[in-house]
Parts: structure tokens; C-alpha cells; sequence
């Protein structure tokens, strides 16, 4: 069964500094795979999506992910990131084949002044 | 396009009541989807429609959960006896493509005393 890890429940970092969030998925195919972010009371905004092709994928906001099918993984990253990138972050996997969208716990951001 | 509409956006009721969350989709998508998020369990899919058809509910967690789609701009989700622990937030997403991102209303935030 295809499931995402996200380990990071929380991570702090200072305003203008780098950013990685970590997601890792379970899949034998090639999956499709997102980043979501979440502000308070709101619902979840697409910040990139990997379907094929190029593993490098920029975003909105200057975020981009990287698809590394060795490690199963799609990180998420900023070089600088800005106070108002504060939130909740979801990676999400779905597939061709049942058309479901799994769901990470979730990584929360908080940015530091 | 005006995105994905829910109502109530906050809906607080007695524990034995009946609540109706509404969702209208985005013009044009023949996917819907409907989540719950919770602290304890995140995001979890509970049902979705493919051209208002259900095509699976296994995550309906019990027979108090009933969902319909009698078109193709309107969902509702229905909890007939409703309970406390069904107090969460209920995210309604559609997507237009079979391997497109989803899209999400702002959720309806239920609390059920």
C-alpha cells in the first residue's frame, strides 16, 4: 500500500535561512507526488506537483522539490525563507491507478525574526 | 473561477444532531473529494465521486457518515447521529484531470458538543 512519511513534525528556522522539508514515500511505481501548504484556518494550497520528467520542479513562493527515486524521496526547499512562509506543510502522494491522494502528517513551520 | 466553496465555514452542534456540510466544486472537475483532518489522525479521505458517481467510501468511518453527489456542482456530506469525536475540520478538493492537483475549499470546522 502507497503511504508518505514526513518525519519533521516541527522545525524552527531563522528568517533568511535555508529550508528543507523532508517527505518519503512508499510506492512501487513511480508516483505522482505534491507539496501542500496549510496556514491557520485555511485549506490546502498546491505549492508544486512531480507527474514525470525533469526531478528538479520549482514551485510558487520559491520553493522547488526534488524527485530522488533511489531514496524515494521529494524534498522540499527554500534558500531564504521569509516570515510569512510560516505553516503547515503536506507532501501528498497519488497514483494512475486508484486516483486516491495519501496524505503526509504534516510538517509544521515556525520562522524565527 | 471561484475556487472550491463549502458551508458553514464553523458549525457547532449538540451530540445526537444532525449536521449537513455542503460543497460546491470547481465548474469543470469531475472529481470530489472529501477529507477530514484531526490532530490525532491528519488527513484522512473518506470519499470521493468521479462525474458524481461514489467511487470509493472506504474511508467513511461508520454508517452515521452518508455522502451525495446528485450533480455535478453539489456535494453534501451528512452525520446522522453526530458525536464529539466527529468534531473536526471536513475539507471538500475536486480536480479536473485524472492526474491533476487537487483543489480545496477553506473547510468547514465542525464541533460537536
Amino acid at each position: 500500500a502507497q503511504s508518505v512519511t514526513q518525519p519533521d513534525i516541527h522545525i524552527t528556522v531563522s528568517e533568511g535561512a535555508s529550508l528543507e522539508l523532508r517527505c518519503n514515500y512508499s510506492y512501487g511505481a513511480t508516483p505522482y507526488l505534491f507539496w501542500y501548504v496549510q496556514s491557520p484556518g485555511q485549506g490546502l494550497q498546491l505549492l508544486l506537483k512531480y507527474f514525470s520528467g525533469d526531478t528538479l520542479v520549482q514551485g510558487i513562493k520559491g520553493f522547488e522539490a526534488e524527485f530522488k527515486r533511489s531514496q524515494s524521496s521529494f524534498n522540499l526547499r527554500k534558500p531564504s525563507v521569509h516570515w510569512s512562509d510560516a505553516a503547515e506543510y503536506f507532501c501528498a502522494v497519488g497514483t494512475s491507478g486508484t486516483y486516491k491522494y495519501i496524505f503526509g502528517t504534516g510538517t509544521r513551520l515556525k520562522v524565527l525574526a | 473561477d471561484a475556487g472550491v466553496i463549502q458551508s458553514p465555514r464553523h458549525e457547532v452542534t449538540e451530540m445526537g444532531q444532525e449536521v449537513t456540510l455542503r460543497c460546491k466544486p470547481i465548474s469543470g472537475h469531475d472529481y470530489l473529494f472529501w477529507y477530514r483532518q484531526t490532530m490525532m489522525r491528519g488527513l484522512e479521505l473518506l470519499i470521493y465521486f468521479n462525474n458524481n458517481v461514489p467511487i470509493d467510501d472506504s474511508g467513511m468511518p461508520e454508517d452515521r457518515f452518508s455522502a451525495k453527489m446528485p450533480n455535478a456542482s453539489f456535494s453534501t456530506l451528512k452525520i446522522q447521529p453526530s458525536e464529539p469525536r466527529d468534531s473536526a475540520v471536513y475539507f471538500c478538493a475536486s480536480r479536473g484531470t485524472t492526474r491533476g492537483e487537487l483543489f480545496f475549499g477553506e473547510g468547514s470546522r465542525l464541533t460537536v458538543l
